[in-house]
């Protein structure tokens, strides 16, 4: 299995401000996924980071609003750009596992942002 | 497009009572995985759970099994003796096709309550 940690676990947030949150992953893997939890709901994939390219937006989110680095195969940042409280929410790292035996996919530990 | 459907409510369950969560799906592709994740409230995500699409026996993961009936295109997941650290949110995730990479982005249910009494 993968350990993936991300900073910072929590943090509240002005509006208009930016936050970028870190991932970090034990191991090298090829894809790392932001997913965003709003509360009360489930989760929805924002976008697909691959090392060394763009990053893949899913519909309703933009690079923007939302821009990713991918610096190297363990590493990935999110910003959220001048935020409103509608972006209060939790965001989740994403990678997937390497056992062989079946598809995993593993989450980090979370962000909880709080924008007032 | 890809569907996860949980329309239970909030669940209760007896501690050391056996309980099931419900999960339906809906996808063209023959190939896919499906998977269930626990959240306490501290938000993480916990893997409890997979069955692929063309596995022939039905997943168990110690007190964890997944009642797979893919003829009904549903997926229930069967929490036996339950315990109180079980109560948490369950969701219910699809990866079609199941493949690796950028194609490869779960799809969420709702997700489903379970509170579990002493």
């Amino acid at each position: 299995s993968a350990v993936i940690s991300q900073k910072p676990s929590r943090d509240i947030c002005q509006r208009g401000t930016s936050l970028t949150i870190q991932c970090q992953v034990d191991s090298q893997v090829t894809m790392m996924f932001w997913y965003r939890q709003q509360p009360g709901q489930s989760l929805t994939l924002i976008a697909t980071a691959n090392q060394g390219s763009e990053a893949t937006y899913e519909s309703g989110f933009v690079i923007d609003k939302f821009p990713i680095s991918r610096p190297n195969l363990t590493f990935s940042t999110l910003t959220v750009s001048n935020m409103s409280p509608e972006d209060s929410s939790i965001y989740l790292c994403s990678v997937e596992g390497t056992s062989g035996r079946y598809n995993e996919q593993f989450f980090g530990p979370g962000t909880r942002l709080t924008v007032l | 497009a890809q569907k996860i459907t949980q329309t239970q409510p909030g669940m209760f369950v007896q501690e050391k009572e056996a309980v099931t969560l419900d999960c339906t799906y809906d996808t063209s592709d023959p190939s896919y995985g499906l998977f269930w994740y626990k959240q306490p409230s501290s938000g993480e995500m916990i893997f409890l759970i997979y069955q692929g699409s063309y596995d022939q026996q039905n997943a168990t993961e110690g007190r964890y099994s997944l009642n797979f009936q893919k003829a009904r295109k549903s997926a229930n997941l069967v929490i036996s003796a339950s315990q109180l650290g079980d109560s948490a949110m369950y969701f219910c995730a699809m990866r079609a096709p199941l493949l690796t990479g950028a194609n490869s982005k779960l799809t969420f249910g709702k997700g489903i309550t379970l509170s579990v009494r002493p």
